[in-house]
């Protein structure tokens, strides 16, 4: 069966710092993968999907940027984070003939 | 630009009983997937249930159908014999055709249910 990954749980980091969030599925072969933020209290906004190795959609313009180095890993990044960069973050794959995305557990993330 | 409504911020149900969660779409694409997740506080997204849009039945899976009203552009949740493990927060969303079938999500529903 098909699992997801994410890592660190949960993350306090100051402004202008560095992130990197990580996502890697098991058990499934080129997955779509997603990633979506959540402010508190709010629905889920797309960020970045990929359709494949390398293949990178941004949504939403901002300081995040995404990568897919392996076919089941995707990075989430940022180069100086800000306040308003503080979230949820959720990773999603789903496969290509199929409609359902599976996400995550998920890491919440506060900007300091 | 593809657009999900739900007006409902906060339900109340009592235990055993039905409740209707709303929700609305727009979007001019006739080949478009419907779905409910489900959120509890613990933050984990499940899906409930998905309804294509050439579907032509309603779809069910055990105590969620999925009430499915295309002129309407409307793809409300019932949820039967509501149970207290299904307060949660509650999502509408929709995919439209293509390969990444990216998923745009509504505002959410707040479902408590009442012993």
């Amino acid at each position: 069966s098909q699992t997801i990954h994410q890592w660190p749980a949960t993350l306090v980091q100051p402004v202008g710092s560095p992130l990197s969030l990580e996502c890697t599925v098991e058990g499934t072969s080129n997955p779509n993968l997603y990633w979506y933020r959540q402010a508190a209290g709010r629905g889920l906004q797309l960020l970045f999907y990929s359709v494949g190795i390398g293949q990178i959609s941004s949504e939403v313009p901002q300081n995040l940027s995404a990568s897919r180095p392996q076919d089941r890993q995707f990075i989430l990044s940022s180069k100086k984070l800000l306040l308003s960069d503080s979230g949820f973050y959720l990773c999603a794959w789903s496969e290509g003939l199929y409609n359902e995305q599976f996400f995550g557990p998920g890491t919440r993330l506060t900007v300091l | 630009a593809q657009k999900i409504t739900q007006t409902q911020p906060g339900m109340f149900v009592q235990e055993k009983e039905a409740v209707t969660l709303d929700c609305t779409y727009d979007t001019s694409d006739p080949s478009y997937g419907l779905f409910w997740y489900k959120q509890p506080s613990s933050g984990e997204m499940i899906f409930l249930i998905y309804q294509g849009s050439y579907d032509q039945q309603n779809a069910t899976e055990g105590r969620y159908s999925l009430n499915f009203q295309k002129a309407r552009k409307s793809a409300n949740l019932v949820i039967s014999a509501s149970q207290l493990g299904d307060s949660a927060m509650y999502f509408c969303a929709m995919s439209l055709s293509g390969s990444a079938r990216q998923l745009t999500f509504g505002s959410g529903t707040q479902l408590t249910v009442l012993p």
